[in-house]
């Protein structure tokens, strides 16, 4: 079985500052980690994904990710945030060789102030 | 390309009455097809899953059902609704290459 924390439900940040989103994860298995974005309203869209290779991660929009094994965590990071980052961001992971199927952590709400 | 479509965007019913969430994907073929719930400061709940036509399964025991009558369509269903159904409800399919993609979702409010 695999799970997510995403360990911080709130970050809020000022605008052209630096934000890391927090994500940990485990999992007897190796494993895909994804990280979406949701906006008001709206389903979700995919920021990045690690499937293997690299351990850094650049996605849309300027965020990235680093994947690290032994301390089991997948941070998303964006060295200057927009006021239109504000959204709710959530970290995913699935496991390989199963059934794929993502298990998403609660969700960090970033909140943008000008 | 691919797409996958959700109606309708908002719902309101009242309790006791039926529902009927529909999905469909656009430019794939045999696609993995997904529902999520997401209530109100909660994560996505996975909900019901299906590999293939007529082929379903369920990850939460409750008052939903789902049904795939045909490859690209994924339907969400309830006989009686309860107030607890409350919730954004989210349709999605896996990629080819292990991503997952959703549809713009739907906002239920059962009253």
């Amino acid at each position: 079985a695999q799970s997510v924390t995403q360990l911080d439900s709130q970050v809020p940040v000022f605008e052209e500052a630096p934000v890391e989103l927090r994500c940990n994860y485990s999992s007897s298995v190796s494993v895909y980690l994804f990280w979406y974005v949701q906006y008001p309203n709206q389903g979700l869209q995919l920021l990045l994904k690690y499937l293997s290779g690299s351990t850094l991660v650049k996605g849309i929009n300027g965020f990235e990710a680093e994947f690290n094994k032994s301390q089991t965590s997948f941070h998303l990071r964006k060295p200057s945030v927009h006021i239109s980052d504000t959204a709710e961001y959530f970290c995913a992971v699935s496991d390989w060789g199963g059934s794929y199927i993502p298990t998403f952590g609660r969700g960090t709400s970033l909140i943008v102030h000008p | 390309s691919q797409t996958i479509h959700q109606w309708p965007a908002t719902l309101v019913q009242p309790v006791g009455s039926p529902l009927s969430l529909e999905c469909t994907v656009e430019g794939t073929s045999n696609p993995n097809l997904y529902w999520y719930r997401q209530a109100a400061g909660r994560g996505l709940q996975l909900l019901f899953y299906s590999v293939g036509i007529g082929q379903i399964s369920s990850e939460v025991p409750q008052n939903l059902s789902a049904s795939r009558p045909q490859d690209r369509q994924f339907i969400l269903s309830s006989k009686k609704l309860l107030l607890s159904d409350s919730g954004f409800y989210l349709c999605a399919w896996k990629d080819r290459k292990y991503g997952y993609t959703f549809g713009s979702g739907t906002r239920l409010t059962v009253v």
